[in-house]
């Protein structure tokens, strides 16, 4: 199936830098990605989907201009967190949309924590 | 809208207990279900899925019935190892294409 690698695993940043986080579909080229965020014990909020060579669609309640989303080839999307906060601390997930053949395969995930 | 509701963990049993857990949804159109798990730190795996109505997913022990009258999609296990406490979660998925997870639910196994 679709292999979604996603880098780097764990990152620790003081507040006010930015942050970006990769990810990459090894052997599926992906037209569609998708950002998640998670926040500990509860489920994944759906915050953006990266069109390749367009803008990306996001959804409602999230800023463009906090989580820029860049996805410039059929196997790279990489999510940016500008000017971090603590309150951006969470797990951030990708996932690729492989199609009928290989349906959604997800990023291991990144740990993001702001200090 | 679409959303699904699932079972509240979180949920605790002794080795080769007999696991449910409940997912049931509401969509718009015809959905396919789908159930992940995510061991801790990791990203989410695809268990199983279906499709269509009556189907039933099915993947290493774990199984699911595609229950339209009921518009559920719960999730059993007959014989649970300590291998499989992880956190699992109820999606869907309608025209689209994008996935609506449930709240997920905690499971520990005991040996």
């Amino acid at each position: 199936g679709a292999v979604v690698s996603q880098h780097p695993s764990w990152v620790i940043c003081k507040s006010g830098t930015s942050v970006k986080i990769e990810c990459r579909s090894l052997d599926f080229q992906a037209t569609t990605m998708f950002w998640y965020r998670q926040f500990p014990k509860q489920s994944l909020m759906l915050m953006a989907t990266s069109n390749e060579g367009s803008k990306a669609t996001y959804e409602q309640g999230v800023e463009k201009d906090k989580f820029l989303i860049n996805h410039a080839s059929l196997t790279l999307s990489t999510l940016t967190v500008t000017s971090a906060h603590p309150e951006d601390s969470s797990f951030y997930i990708c996932s690729v949309n492989g199609g009928q053949a290989y349906g959604y395969t997800f990023g291991s995930g990144t740990r993001l924590t702001v200090v | 809208g679409n959303s699904v509701t699932q079972m509240e963990g979180p949920v605790t049993l002794s080795e080769e207990a007999f696991l449910t857990i409940n997912c049931t949804y509401t969509a718009t159109g015809y959905p396919s279900l789908f159930w992940y798990v995510q061991y801790p730190g990791e990203g989410l795996q695809l268990l199983l899925k279906a499709t269509k109505a009556d189907d039933k997913g099915s993947n290493k022990g774990f199984e699911a019935t595609y229950r339209k009258e009921t518009t559920s999609f719960h999730l059993e296990k007959g014989s649970v190892q300590v291998s499989d406490s992880a956190v699992y979660f109820c999606a869907l998925r309608v025209n689209d294409y994008k996935l609506s997870f449930g709240a997920g639910t905690t499971v520990t196994v005991r040996a």
